[in-house]
């Protein structure tokens, strides 16, 4: 079993529509959790840390739930440009934690 | 800052040869990530580095695959002898402290090197 795992996708939703993915961690003493956002033939990029009590940035709310070791990310009103695949990540507190990436999820949005 | 710096951007080689890729991180970065990146596997960190120190190499697939950061501000990742299994894209990244709790802070990534070999 993958430590992080995610729904491959595609999600090919419509322009303004609510979407919402999950990530699912192995490792119960995963202590720091991230989505970030790659696309095509780019670099990933992080879009927003998630947070115990889980947060919030304007179209784009991640959550955390550690009792059943999954993160969550919603995009609300999702826009043409949302287009991308999302990865998340969890890593510890030591330096000697690994940081581990999802293989992603790929989200199409259509006009 | 010019952000993380790979060369090359591109690599084409023959398999048995050897492949050598690049990294700047990003000045004043403690920690530096070398990741590989395929359809099959995800994105995979092969080791990184803390203050120019190697911490977790277990990543690395092979002993053909060797990494080095002579200094802050450089870092190599070679293969030798490289085989076809190998093309992929290879991302280095540098942060500034390893991502805790929070102090969260994130890594930036270069724009990666597209190997294939053939």
């Amino acid at each position: 079993r993958k430590e992080v795992e995610q729904d491959p996708g595609p999600f090919n939703v419509p322009e303004g529509a609510t979407v919402a993915f999950n990530c699912t961690y192995s490792n119960s003493a995963s202590q720091s959790f991230f989505w970030y956002r790659q696309d095509c033939r780019k670099e990933p990029k992080l879009l927003m840390s998630v947070y115990s009590s889980g947060n919030e940035d304007g179209r784009f709310t991640a959550q955390l739930n550690r009792a059943s070791q999954y993160i969550s990310l919603l995009i609300r009103d999702s826009k043409l440009s949302d287009s991308a695949t999302y990865l998340c990540v969890c890593t510890g507190y030591s330096s000697a934690s690994k940081i581990i990436f999802g293989s992603g999820t790929r989200l199409s949005i259509r006009p | 800052d010019a952000g993380v710096i790979q060369s090359p951007r591109h690599e084409v080689t023959e398999m048995g040869q050897e492949v050598t890729l690049r990294c700047k991180p990003i000045s004043g970065h403690d920690y530096l990530f070398w990741y590989r990146q395929t359809m099959m596997r995800g994105l995979e960190l092969l080791i990184y580095f803390n203050n120019n120190v190697p911490i977790d190499d277990s990543g690395m697939p092979e002993d053909r695959f060797s990494a080095k950061m002579p200094n802050a501000s450089f870092s190599t990742l070679k293969i030798q002898p490289s085989e076809p299994r190998d093309s992929a894209v290879y991302f280095c990244a540098s942060s500034l402290v390893l991502v805790l709790g929070p102090l969260n802070t994130e890594a930036f990534f270069g724009q990666g090197t597209r190997l294939t070999v053939v």
